[in-house]
């Protein structure tokens, strides 16, 4: 069992409509990353946040933010929902500098219609 | 721009054989490479890594090797087993020392071990 946990597990959201995705990280790690993975493809990098801030970002537009809390926990939020944000989005907990081997949670089923 | 490729979208192996996954990159800056397994309604997890300084690592059944100059690795399980039936996903990523270390993950190769 990783120890990361993602609420809720799967979420339906109409075009247009702000979405909020809550990760818990594993005990003691430092660090959180999101990836949206797509049907048939991959994970996404989507940000990284360390001691509250995002240190690191991939290609996806302004609309998709974060926070990190003081207990290490995390949001994802996604405003202006499209059709194409449908996808799998996973949170993945780590010590910092060790993001590569993280932990993963089960993933939140976001399907926008 | 796909910069990690794993150009085997399934692999069927019988049980006990070997099953071999491939994967190519494009980045000369990645040194870090990992492959993740992932079974359905589960998120991935992380499976063996190997930094650039190698060409080999070795973690019971799954070895994955490393040749930098083809830009290509591979993860090898001996024996396989049924229960390894998952897709496979190779990562890499390029450690910063001052920033963060991205991970850009392959598309994957969804294994089938027969009985």
């Amino acid at each position: 069992e990783t120890g990361v946990t993602q609420s809720p597990t799967h979420l339906i959201k109409t075009r247009g409509q702000q979405v909020t995705l809550r990760c818990s990280s594993q005990s003691g790690h430092n660090t959180v990353s999101w990836y949206q993975q797509a049907l048939g493809q991959g994970p996404q990098f989507i940000f990284q946040y360390y001691r509250e801030e995002e240190n690191g970002r991939g290609n996806f537009p302004p609309r998709f933010s974060g926070l990190q809390f003081p207990n290490y926990s995390s949001e994802l939020n996604v405003n202006a929902l499209e059709l194409d944000d449908s996808a799998l989005y996973l949170c993945a907990s780590s010590l910092v500098g060790m993001n590569a081997e993280a932990f993963f949670g089960q993933g939140t089923r976001l399907t926008v219609v | 721009d796909q910069q990690v490729k794993q150009n085997s979208p399934s692999l069927s192996v019988q049980e006990g054989r070997i099953s071999i996954l491939n994967c190519d990159y494009t980045n000369s800056m990645f040194d870090y490479f990992l492959w993740y397994k992932k079974y359905p309604a589960e998120g991935p997890t992380f499976l063996i890594s190997i930094s650039s300084i190698k060409d080999k690592n070795e973690d019971g059944r799954f070895t994955v090797f490393l040749n930098k100059s083809a830009k290509h690795l591979s993860l090898h399980i001996v024996p396989s087993q049924p229960g390894d039936s998952a897709v496979y996903f190779c990562a890499a990523s390029a450690i910063l020392k001052t920033s963060y270390d991205k991970v850009i993950f392959g598309p994957g190769t969804s294994l089938s071990v027969i009985p």
